[in-house]
């Protein structure tokens, strides 16, 4: 089932500081987060695995609930590179990568000047 | 390296044609999957491939069909196409063991 995100757009000013929020209805073992910028191809930014294990890209954080099946990415003092389509994707199962993903619809990010 | 590339980048058909979308990477990688992408939609799942010769489905199969002879190709094929597959098509890949997955370029598909 595909995982919820919100919120769907936001529009920031550079410096400011954003959450993107993702929910599943279902257990999971992992969260992974991907930026896409127009045009171009999904890139990894990082994952979430059960039991509190983090591995972070750039200056952007994130936290796993495992209870809750809910996952935040904090983008904190944004950079204009920072604007993109930023997906989440679950993982019921150990040992996914994006082949063994649901991902969400994505939240576009916009970031001014 | 060149990564995952994917060819040809655009692709315009009539209903009923057939093609295939080539997907080659030069990483090793033994997984290797196909998702389309539709506004709004996010990414689906189509195929994957954790190994040559061996392919399964995702969430999105119909209408597609793959085969994985070798490591470094996978390509995807429509047999007949449908104006409901114009979409964007990535292909990915990664190691065993990495949840880090690399992406195509992507192809876009038009079908009328």
């Amino acid at each position: 089932q595909q995982p919820v995100q919100s919120p769907q757009a936001v529009i920031l000013r550079e410096g400011e500081d954003a959450v993107i929020n993702c929910s599943s209805s279902k257990a999971l073992y992992s969260v992974h987060w991907y930026r896409q910028k127009h045009g171009e191809a999904p890139v990894f930014l990082m994952i979430l695995l059960k039991g509190g294990e983090q591995k972070g890209h750039e200056k952007i954080s994130a936290s796993f609930n495992e209870k809750k099946q809910q996952s935040s990415l904090y983008l904190t003092a944004s950079q204009l590179s920072y604007s993109g389509t930023y997906f989440c994707g679950t993982d019921m199962y150990s040992g996914g990568g994006a082949d063994g993903l649901t991902f969400g619809k994505g939240t576009h990010l916009i970031i001014q000047p | 390296n060149a990564g995952v590339t994917q060819t040809p980048k655009f692709q315009v058909l009539k209903t009923g044609q057939s093609m295939t979308l080539q997907c080659a990477q030069d990483m090793n990688h033994e997984y290797m999957s196909w998702y389309r992408q539709d506004p709004g939609m996010g990414l689906r799942l189509i195929h994957y491939s954790v190994g040559a010769g061996i392919t399964d489905q995702g969430e999105v199969p119909n209408g597609y069909n793959v085969s994985r002879s070798t490591t470094e190709d996978f390509p995807l094929r429509l047999l007949s196409a449908a104006p409901s597959q114009t979409s964007v098509y990535f292909c990915a890949s990664r190691n065993r063991g990495s949840e880090n997955s690399f992406f195509g370029s992507g192809t876009q598909l038009s079908v009328l």
